[in-house]
């Protein structure tokens, strides 16, 4: 079965640095890999996707994500954080690109920007 | 075009009562799938619904239903409500198109408490 780990539960960075958050996946197949965001009270926004193709995703918001085969990874980037993207940020993995409607979802990572 | 929507956005109901939730896909979208979102589980695959029928299902109770009309909106029923219901239930729509690559787009949510 496929399974999603985001190792770090909160992180703090400060307005203007940069942000790594990490991902790490298991499936025995090619992973249909997502980013989300999600707002408190709100539903998920999908930052980026990754199937096939180029390793290095550009999503929404200025993020992007690259996958590793090697390391079973697809970490979230940017390069300056801005005090709107504090929000929870859930990394998910499909079976198949056909099949996202049947997705399994890491923890989530929650971000607190500081000013 | 419309995103999806989630009816009600919140909703208190009693143990042993049920509930039903109602979802509307973005146009031209034919799978819709639910997911229960908690503070302590975090987000878990319900089922999946496809031209009306149930396409995947995940590890809930018998309690936990759904079904899907022919315009492709879905109702989720829960019955016999228990305390751990109460949660965040995330809908979520994709077009399903062949030869493509498959995107959820996800409803706001609706917020149920179980007293």
């Amino acid at each position: 079965a496929q399974s999603v780990t985001q190792p770090d539960i909160h992180i703090t960075v400060s307005e203007g640095a940069s942000l790594e958050l990490r991902c790490n996946y298991s499936y025995g197949a090619t992973p249909y890999l997502f980013w989300y965001v999600q707002s408190p009270g709100q539903g998920l926004q999908l930052l980026l996707k990754y199937f096939s193709g180029d390793t290095l995703v550009q999503g929404i918001k200025g993020f992007e994500a690259e996958f590793k085969r090697s390391q079973s990874s697809f970490n979230l980037r940017k390069p300056s954080v801005h005090w709107s993207d504090a929000a929870e940020y859930f990394c998910a993995v499909a079976e198949g690109n056909t099949n996202a409607g049947k997705s399994t979802f890491g923890d989530g990572t929650t971000l607190t920007v500081k000013p | 075009k419309a995103g999806v929507t989630q009816t009600p956005r919140y909703l208190i109901k009693t143990r042993g009562q049920q509930v039903t939730l109602s979802c509307s896909p973005i146009s031209g979208h034919r799978s819709v799938s639910w997911y229960q979102q908690t503070p302590g589980q975090g987000l878990q695959f319900l089922f999946e619904y496809f031209s009306e029928t149930q396409r995947n299902k995940g590890n809930f109770p018998g309690r936990f239903s759904g079904r899907q009309f022919s315009n492709s909106r879905s109702e989720m029923n829960v019955s016999t409500l228990e305390l751990g219901d109460s949660a965040l239930y995330l809908c979520a729509s994709s077009q399903v198109s062949q030869g493509s690559t498959d995107t959820q787009y996800f409803g706001p949510g609706t917020r149920l408490t179980v007293l």
